[in-house]
């Protein structure tokens, strides 16, 4: 999901089904990505992280998977809920092995309708 | 509770006065980090610190500026030459790895609102 302006990419799901949003990285080097959630006005909430060394993580009614051969990284919601409805967005450490600077996609919008 | 704090949630200012936002946390995190949100944008970065007196330039530093003199605190000031700085600004820390990232965690942020 990369946005132009200020009109971020939108997703809208039914309550119940499953959500998958998608993210481009850039750096074929970064060896550690993330999903953050973030509610209107709040900061952003951990989601799940995977390291370059896996191709699959699961956690809690996510997934993430990650395709290093194209540099796609994405985020599976099962049965998406209402309370799930926030703006995602996907990070990768950039700097491997030379700290934790993260960068940010521009994120996802989703929108969960009952 | 353990976590990090950023005070004031909201904060008004003139236009050509300096302003320091504040970044608390608990957490024994030795990195500590400061972003800039820009509606509808990703996260941007504009210092970051992996230890006390240490800090260093992110994406977007002009116009700021930073200090670390305790570990559990990192405050950043918005100068006047910070062209457009009216944005929600979050603070983050997280573990220092060796060699290997880790989560960051975030505050709640504070909305600057400079007229």
């Amino acid at each position: 999901g990369e946005s132009v302006g200020l009109h971020l990419p939108t997703l809208s799901v039914q309550e119940g089904d499953n959500s998958i949003i998608n993210c481009a990285y850039s750096n074929s080097a970064s060896d550690y990505f993330i999903w953050y959630k973030q509610e209107s006005g709040k900061g952003p909430q951990f989601i799940i992280d995977i390291r370059s060394n896996m191709d699959k993580r699961q956690g809690q009614r996510v997934t993430v998977l990650l395709n290093k051969t194209v540099k796609h990284l994405s985020l599976q919601i099962a049965a998406t809920q209402p309370g799930d409805s926030a703006v995602y967005f996907c990070a990768e450490n950039m700097a491997p092995g030379g700290g934790n600077k993260l960068t940010f996609g521009t994120g996802t919008q989703l929108k969960v309708e009952l | 509770d353990g976590g990090i704090t950023q005070s004031p949630k909201y904060l008004f200012r003139k236009e050509g006065q300096n302003v320091t936002l504040s970044c608390e946390q608990n957490l024994n995190h030795d990195a500590m980090y400061w972003y800039r949100q820009d509606p509808g944008q990703g996260l941007r970065l504009i210092y970051y610190s992996q230890i006390v007196n240490d800090f260093q330039k992110g994406d977007i530093a002009e116009g700021y500026s930073v200090s670390r003199e305790k570990k559990e605190s990192f405050p950043l000031t918005v100068t006047s030459a910070q062209k457009n700085p009216t944005a929600f600004y979050l603070c983050a820390s997280s573990t220092k790895g060796q060699g290997a990232a880790y989560e960051q965690y975030f505050g709640p942020g504070t909305r600057l609102t400079v007229t």
